[in-house]
């Protein structure tokens, strides 16, 4: 059975950190693993990875994958309150699917 | 530019009664997706299809019906609601010849009582 695990579930942080949130997978058919925010309403999209060792950088927010190791990192630096939401992170296994972790709840305080 | 549209928004229903949620999407993706999300349990997939006319089960699929009669639309259906079935649904459509993000609707908070 298709699995994809985050951790942490939940963590709680003060403005100005730096967070590295985990996400580990078994699947039987990878073809990319993807990051998602998700803020009370639909979940938005932040990286989609499919090569080992490549990092994908937007801002703040980077991502890298170790097909080897199957797991992700999603590294934010100088977290904003903004940045508070549930971070999901979903596989991609060749279009049947996408297999959804549990989310990391993130929350940032002033 | 919508992308994925659903309908409705929010709805209360009694048990025993039944409903369709509408899904459109503009983007011409081939692929499809009904989840349901429960706090603290991600989304979990109840049907999905790989194009018109057909359609598949996900992890949860008791008690829900699919049909995509047009490429475009996925209607999910709950025949008899109960209150287990009380959740936040998203409707999601993806390319499938090349890899690419789900791209989300914005979700139907469905109240069963």
């Amino acid at each position: 059975e298709d699995k994809v695990v985050q951790s942490p579930l939940s963590l709680v942080v003060h403005e100005g950190d730096t967070v590295t949130l985990n996400c580990s997978y078994e699947v039987t058919n990878f073809r990319s693993l993807l990051w998602y925010k998700q803020e009370k309403k639909a979940p938005t999209f932040l990286f989609m990875l499919t090569s080992s060792g490549i990092e994908k950088k937007s801002g703040r927010l980077s991502s890298i994958l170790d097909k080897k190791e199957l797991f992700s990192i999603l590294n934010i630096t100088a977290t904003q309150t903004g940045d508070s939401a549930v971070y999901l992170c979903a596989v991609d296994n060749y279009g049947q699917n996408f297999v959804f972790g549990p989310g990391t709840r993130l929350s940032v305080l002033p | 530019n919508a992308g994925v549209t659903q309908t409705p928004k929010f709805r209360v229903l009694k048990t025993g009664q039944s409903m369709t949620l509408l899904c459109a999407q503009d983007m011409n993706h081939e692929y499809m997706y009904w989840y349901r999300q429960d706090p603290g349990m991600g989304l979990r997939l109840i049907h999905y299809s790989v194009g018109e006319g057909t359609t598949a089960k996900g992890e949860v699929p008791d008690g829900y019906n699919v049909s995509r009669l047009k490429k475009q639309n996925f209607l999910l259906g709950l025949e008899s609601a109960a209150p287990s079935q009380t959740s936040v649904y998203f409707c999601a459509s993806s390319y499938f010849l090349r890899g690419s993000e789900a791209f989300f609707g914005q979700g139907t908070r469905l109240t069963v009582v």
